[in-house]
């Protein structure tokens, strides 16, 4: 089974602090994925990578930066962490080319 | 604007009623069609997908979905629900080599 782990399922931050959120997949992945979730808006994408080191903005990038260092390892940063960023955070992973997207259980974010 | 377009936003059924969700997608050009379902403190799993062929999809869970190209639809639908379908359902578009997601539909099934 593909498995797609965050590393925490609920986070409580301050308005300003710096925010990492780690995603990490297990079946060799070379596409990896953040989004956001929020009441009646769906799923947003923040940021894309197809392979280490290779990022591509979504539909929301603005207050965000992503890192890819490793293929099973992508991490999403909040540089200065706002109220309106308060969310649930989503990571998914897939095959290259066209393919569905497997999802992590999701970090709900709350900045204060 | 492209978009994905999921028009009932919640649903609530009595167990055995039929189940129809609306789809709608304005993207051009080549699509692949998916549903997920995100059943209540779970993670989002897929239900179903069309990438070509027969336009009549049949996923888990006796869920299944038509692709009308022509309407651009992706409509879900399942014969006779169950209070374990309460959950809520997004349909997705996969074009150009991005993902674009409907709003959702929250679908609560009495029993």
């Amino acid at each position: 089974d593909v498995k797609v782990t965050q590393s925490s399922r609920y986070l409580v931050k301050r308005t300003g602090e710096k925010v990492f959120l780690e995603c990490v997949q297990d079946m060799d992945h070379e596409n990896m994925f953040w989004y956001r979730q929020d009441p009646g808006l769906g799923l947003r994408l923040i940021y894309f990578s197809y392979d280490v080191k290779m990022k591509e903005k979504g539909d929301i990038p603005e207050g965000y930066s992503v890192s890819r260092e490793k293929k099973e390892r992508f991490s999403l940063i909040l540089e200065s962490a706002s109220t309106n960023q308060t969310s649930m955070y989503l990571c998914a992973s897939s095959k290259q080319g066209l393919d569905e997207q497997f999802f992590g259980p999701g970090t709900r974010l709350t900045v204060l | 604007a492209q978009s994905v377009s999921q028009h009932n936003h919640h649903v609530i059924l009595s167990e055995a009623a039929s189940l129809e969700l609306g789809c709608n997608y304005s993207y051009g050009g080549t699509v692949n069609l998916f549903w997920y379902v995100q059943y209540p403190g779970q993670h989002l799993q897929l239900l179903l997908k069309y990438f070509s062929g027969d336009p009549l999809v049949k996923g888990i869970k006796g869920f299944e979905a038509e692709f009308i190209k022509s309407k651009f639809s992706f409509n879900l639908r399942k014969p006779s629900v169950q209070w374990s379908d309460t959950a809520e359902y997004f349909c997705a578009v996969l074009n150009f080599n991005k993902f674009y997601f409907g709003s959702g539909t929250k679908l609560n099934v009495k029993p």
